[in-house]
């Protein structure tokens, strides 16, 4: 049965900070991992990682995963109020097309 | 971008009735939909995998014959929660993926609470 497990479960920082968040996952045949914000409702997507060591980055979000050490971080740098949301890491396998498997998510919140 | 709608977005429901929840695939067609449930501060659970023109494929645990899966047609599936319970409630949510996205990446609707009393 495929695994993730994302730590830490919650984090509070203040506005600016920089924040590492981990994703570890245990998949047979693994496919991607992928990374989503959700706020109030469903979740965002952020990236897709399906290679080891190349870094995808989007605005002050990046992400990169390691293939070795079966886990991701994505890295929020400035963090911001609007920042606080739900992180969700999830893996997919080539086993079934698209389905997902999710980690427990780390809440972060972001204050001033 | 594929957008994925839900309706209805909350629903309130009596105990013993049953709810029925609809995904669609606005601008792209889906042979695949997902369903999740995600309680208070937790992750989302895989229900099931619902299947155009074929039945769907539930995760452990998930009871079949509670969680009414039909998948009509490559734009609509339904999940209709039967005979629902206080223990029901949640907030589900259905995604599907893109054909162009060749299976790599799925798109959530905007979930539905249910709150059973």
């Amino acid at each position: 049965e495929d695994k993730v497990v994302q730590s830490p479960l919650s984090l509070v920082v203040h506005e600016g900070d920089t924040v590492t968040l981990n994703c570890s996952y245990e998949v047979t045949n693994f496919r991607s991992l992928l990374w989503y914000k959700q706020e109030k409702k469903a979740p965002t997507f952020l990236f897709m990682l399906t290679s080891s060591g190349i870094e995808k980055k989007s605005g002050r979000l990046s992400s990169i995963l390691d293939k070795k050490e079966l886990s991701s971080i994505l890295n929020i740098t400035a963090t911001q109020t609007g920042d606080s949301a739900i992180y969700l890491c999830a893996v997919s396998n080539t086993g079934t097309a698209s389905k997902l498997t999710f980690g427990t998510g780390t809440r972060l919140q972001v204050t001033l | 971008g594929a957008v994925v709608s839900q309706h209805p977005s909350r629903v309130i429901c009596k105990s013993g009735t049953s709810v029925k929840i609809e995904c669609r695939s606005l601008d792209f067609q889906a042979t695949t939909m997902f369903w999740y449930r995600q309680f208070p501060k937790k992750s989302l659970m895989l229900m099931a995998t619902s299947n155009e023109g074929s039945k769907a494929t539930y995760e452990q645990g998930v009871e079949k014959d509670k969680f009414l899966i039909n998948h009509a047609s490559l734009t609509l599936s339904t999940l209709t929660v039967t005979s629902a319970h206080p223990e029901d409630s949640s907030f589900y949510i259905c995604s599907a993926s893109p054909p162009w996205t060749s299976g790599r990446r799925q798109y959530f609707g905007p979930g539905t609470r249910l709150t059973v009393t």
